[in-house]
């Protein structure tokens, strides 16, 4: 989608170290989602961010929603093998449907 | 056994063939979507729908159909396939009834286009 940009494209963490990805719409956001996806496969539903402020984490993967800037940053801490793959940001812009941001490729170096 | 099924995982067809990829659903749920990613471009939207008489177009739907034949059947027909057809499709499903639109994934269908 041309309205939701991701940043960066794809990046290289050594294991261990921290990375945060981006998500800034140019629309409104009425939530945002984030999935992963292992290469080739399917997208697995991570978290879901509605309000402005809005913080949750789950194991080591943290996402927030800034309301003002209308972005979202994911942040994984101590990052694994694990966590390699492609990071995926999806915007709820009030149509009933989810448009997606191009990705960001993850790969974490032993 | 997967919530969300696509049929087939993988298939490669020559320019000008009629194909059809199948999604079924045991979730219950009520809206079906199709989409395609192409890397460096994520996902866009093909088609979706929200009962099996609402078909919508989403961005990218030429040269595409699609058919709703049961609440849980959701097919996506490429009449005439061309190469930059060649893509990992998938089907994915919501649910009205949460107020989100958190949608449930198969597992993709990679086509090729020869």
């Amino acid at each position: 989608s041309q309205e939701l940009e991701q940043s960066p494209q794809s990046l290289i963490v050594q294991e261990g170290k921290n990375l945060t990805i981006n998500c800034t719409s140019s629309k409104t956001l009425y939530g945002l989602y984030w999935y992963k996806q292992k290469y080739g496969e399917g997208l697995i539903f991570l978290m879901m961010l509605q309000k402005g402020g809005e913080e949750k984490s789950h194991e080591k993967i943290t996402a927030k929603l800034d309301e003002k800037k209308q972005q979202s940053s994911l942040h994984i801490t101590a990052s694994q093998p694990s966590h390699a793959g492609i990071y995926l940001c999806g915007a709820d812009f009030n149509d009933y449907k989810l448009s997606f941001g191009a990705g960001t490729t993850v790969t974490v170096r032993a | 056994d997967a919530d969300v099924t696509q049929t087939p995982r993988n298939r490669i067809t020559k320019t000008g063939k009629r194909i059809m990829l199948e999604c079924s659903q045991t979730k219950g749920h009520d809206r079906m979507y199709w989409y395609r990613q192409d890397p460096g471009l994520g996902l866009r939207l093909i088609y979706y729908s929200f009962d099996v008489k609402d078909i919508n177009k989403g961005e990218i739907s030429d040269g595409y159909s699609v058919s709703r034949q049961a609440q849980a059947k959701f097919s996506l027909s490429l009449e005439s396939a061309i190469p930059n057809q060649t893509a990992l499709y998938f089907c994915a499903t919501s649910d009205r009834r949460t107020g989100w639109e958190k949608l449930f994934f198969g597992s993709g269908t990679q086509l090729s286009v020869l």
